[in-house]
């Protein structure tokens, strides 16, 4: 399964709101649970990926409800609302049906 | 709660094998399952596959088939990968991470992570 991003770079000004694009050439629903699987991670600089949402819309535990996610089929976004200085990173979507995973090339959010 | 300690930097030369290891501190394998992502430099996050120590249950991707083995050692809560007959474009960071809970019906999302492990491949 093809994962694609747009855009794959995103300056924003602190305090605006951002949105990330990821596409898919399969729908995403897994036969397993009937749920979608497709999760959003961010990289910050130096760090390891971090899950940021999974199965297109809930936070993972400790994520500031700025970031939400949404989406159906094969069209997700991730949206940032009041952009931070921390939120700096490369954002991944990442898709794991049938036992297998494939991420987005990755979004690269810097603070204008 | 768990952590991720994976082993220290390689430097490997072409057609040599290395192996990695991921410690889970904190806790047991129990029944999750644990994937390897690589990250060549400056390019994005690759899935390599997955193992489910308690099932010894493998899953490889396609393009890593037949040249990196997963295993595991549950009595150290260690999960293992090997890469053999290593060449220049292996060099990368390669990360552990655990199934965000377990689940025999579907691949869960990944968390936590490792802290990664760079493996450099020079002649």
């Amino acid at each position: 399964i093809v994962m694609t991003q747009s855009p794959l770079s995103l300056p924003v000004t602190p305090g605006e709101s951002a949105s990330i694009s990821c596409r898919s050439n399969q729908s995403l629903v897994d036969g397993g649970h009937g749920t979608t699987s497709l999760d959003w991670y961010l990289q910050k600089p130096g760090q390891s990926p971090q899950l940021l949402i999974y199965a297109v819309s809930y936070r993972a535990s400790g994520v500031p409800d700025r970031f939400s996610g949404s989406g159906s089929g094969t069209d997700f976004t991730l949206k940032i609302s009041r952009v931070e200085a921390e939120d700096v990173g490369v954002y991944y979507c990442m898709q794991r049906i049938e036992f297998m995973c494939s991420f987005g090339q990755g979004t690269k959010l810097e603070i204008k | 709660q768990v952590q991720l300690v994976q082993s220290g930097a390689e430097v490997k030369k072409p057609g040599s094998s290395v192996k990695i290891s991921c410690k889970a501190s904190g806790g047991t394998l129990s029944n999750y399952g644990f994937s390897w992502v690589r990250q060549a430099p400056g390019q994005g996050l690759e899935w390599m596959g997955r193992i489910v120590p308690i099932f010894g249950l493998t899953r490889y991707a396609q393009k890593f088939h037949g040249r990196v083995t997963f295993s595991a050692d549950r009595s150290t809560t260690t999960t293992y990968m090997e890469v053999d007959s290593l060449r220049s474009e292996d060099s990368a960071i390669y990360y552990c991470a655990r199934d965000l809970h377990p689940d025999t019906l579907s691949l869960p999302p990944l968390d936590p992570w490792g802290q990664g492990t760079l493996v450099t491949v020079s002649s």
